[in-house]
């Protein structure tokens, strides 16, 4: 059963364009979690989403981001007219269940670069 | 929100000698207390939880206490080896908080041969 998958794993963008990552949760899981990592810092949830369905955005911030998960296909983390703080590992977690009480699974990260 | 605090924030210690890393939390509904390893390019792997309902867990050199009244949480290695050196996360949650993990802000532990 392979893990979460996560492409690509290092992306590179100059200011202002558009960061597009994906993650495909292990079989079976249908509950996604995305996370930012600075560095230096501890990990810092983003968006919670279940298919077609956004449950939890709450660390997202307002502008600029986005995330769906389709009915087919990975979850998307977008990031339009990206910024040099923007620079970070952007981790996808999943779990078969609701989180809070349960391990969720890491993939191993998509580390974004702005130049 | 919840606050989750590490520490220390780096700790080196002697192949065979014991780690200990702390983590406090302040709200008093979390109940359910993760920890990650993660190696240098990797993702966090799960090394152990413990929920609010058990004070302690133990998996062979790795365990876990809880002490829900001071609200701080503890893994302790024992028997270290090099392979046990990476960065250790803790983490809190509540289904009060909708599902997300609260991380600390993690350990670099590195063992010495």
């Amino acid at each position: 059963n392979a893990g979460v998958m996560q492409n690509p794993r290092h992306l590179v963008r100059r200011r202002g364009q558009e960061a597009r990552l994906r993650c495909s949760p292990m079989k079976g899981h249908s509950h996604v979690y995305w996370y930012r990592q600075l560095p230096e810092e501890g990990l810092k949830f983003m968006v919670y989403l279940q298919k077609e369905n956004i449950i939890d955005e709450s660390g997202m911030p307002k502008e600029r981001f986005s995330a769906e998960f389709p009915k087919e296909g990975p979850s998307i983390l977008r990031i339009q007219q990206v910024v040099r703080g923007d620079s970070a590992a952007y981790f996808c977690a999943s779990s078969p269940y609701p989180g809070y009480y349960n391990e969720q699974f890491f993939g191993p990260g998509t580390r974004l670069t702005v130049l | 929100g919840e606050n989750v605090e590490q520490h220390p924030s780096t700790l080196s210690v002697q192949e065979g000698d014991s780690a200990v890393i702390k983590c406090t939390y302040s709200d008093s509904a979390s109940n359910y207390f993760p920890w990650y390893k993660q190696e240098l390019g990797k993702g966090p792997q799960l090394i152990i939880d413990i929920r609010s309902n058990v004070g302690e867990k133990k998996d062979q050199r790795i365990a876990v206490t809880l002490n829900k009244t001071a609200k701080h949480f503890s893994l302790h290695i024992t028997e270290t080896q090099p392979e046990d050196s990476a960065v250790y996360f803790c983490a809190a949650s509540t289904a009060n908080t909708g599902n997300q993990f609260y991380f600390g802000t993690g350990t670099s532990l590195t063992v010495i041969p």
